[in-house]
């Protein structure tokens, strides 16, 4: 079964980086996902498409900030030099046929 | 630029039914696949269904079978979902979310700003 985890909180610092992960259910290494972006009362921006190969292709106006990288099931986002407006819900997403996943979202705090 | 604008919110009594849309602008509107996606309040994202360009074909999501109908109008460039037999757990926002090719089943590109449904009586 595709399922994607994601640990429910993560805090940072004004200004430090911070790296979110999301983990591929058992048989699933080799699966792209997204990640997406839901800052407070809003609905979610797509951030990046990320491959297995750690390639991947940010959203229209998406600053490199936002990074993406892999290893094995794991998928990461990183974001450097946080802002007070990256704080917001972070969620992964892959597909199949007949399919769409999400993981559960990580809540980021930047203190 | 590419803008997904949905309807405004509704509030409706356990049994009735909802119809929201969402209106495309700003790419070729038979070229992309759209989705419905949920979230309930606090809650995460949930994929509800899936309908194809040319609005003939569509897919839910098992929980959603029967209760769930999606169309769309290429005149005015706007997708539809309706849920019937609604009961309070179906509050929540709703969102619309487009995918580019690869018969729908690929990553979101972009979204609708999201419609918030309110089933009480």
């Amino acid at each position: 079964q595709l399922v994607l985890t994601q640990s429910p909180s993560a805090s940072a610092s004004l200004g430090a980086s911070v790296k979110l992960t999301c983990t591929l259910s058992s048989g699933h290494n080799n699966y792209a996902i997204a990640w997406h972006q839901q800052q407070p009362e809003k609905g979610p921006r797509y951030l990046m498409k990320l491959n297995s190969d750690g390639s991947h292709n940010r959203g229209d106006g998406i600053p490199d900030r936002f990074s993406g990288s892999s290893s094995g099931a794991e998928r990461y986002l990183t974001i450097s030099s946080l802002q007070s407006e990256d704080e917001a819900d972070y969620y992964c997403q892959t597909w199949g046929t007949g399919i769409q996943v999400f993981g559960g979202g990580t809540k980021l705090t930047v203190l | 630029q590419v803008q997904l604008v949905q309807s405004g919110a509704e509030v409706k009594k356990p049994g009735a039914s909802v119809k929201v849309s969402c209106k495309a602008s700003g790419y070729t509107f038979t070229s992309n696949y759209m989705h419905w996606v949920r979230q309930a309040p606090g809650q995460g994202l949930e994929w509800m269904g899936i309908i194809n360009p040319t609005g003939d074909s569509t897919r839910s999501a098992q929980k959603f079978q029967g209760r769930v109908a999606m169309t769309r109008d290429t005149s005015t460039s706007t997708v539809y979902m309706e849920l019937s037999s609604l009961r309070s757990d179906d509050t929540a926002l709703y969102y619309c979310a487009s995918v580019k090719g690869h018969d729908g089943w690929y990553y979101f590109d972009y979204w609708g700003q999201g419609t918030l449904v309110t089933v009480s009586s």
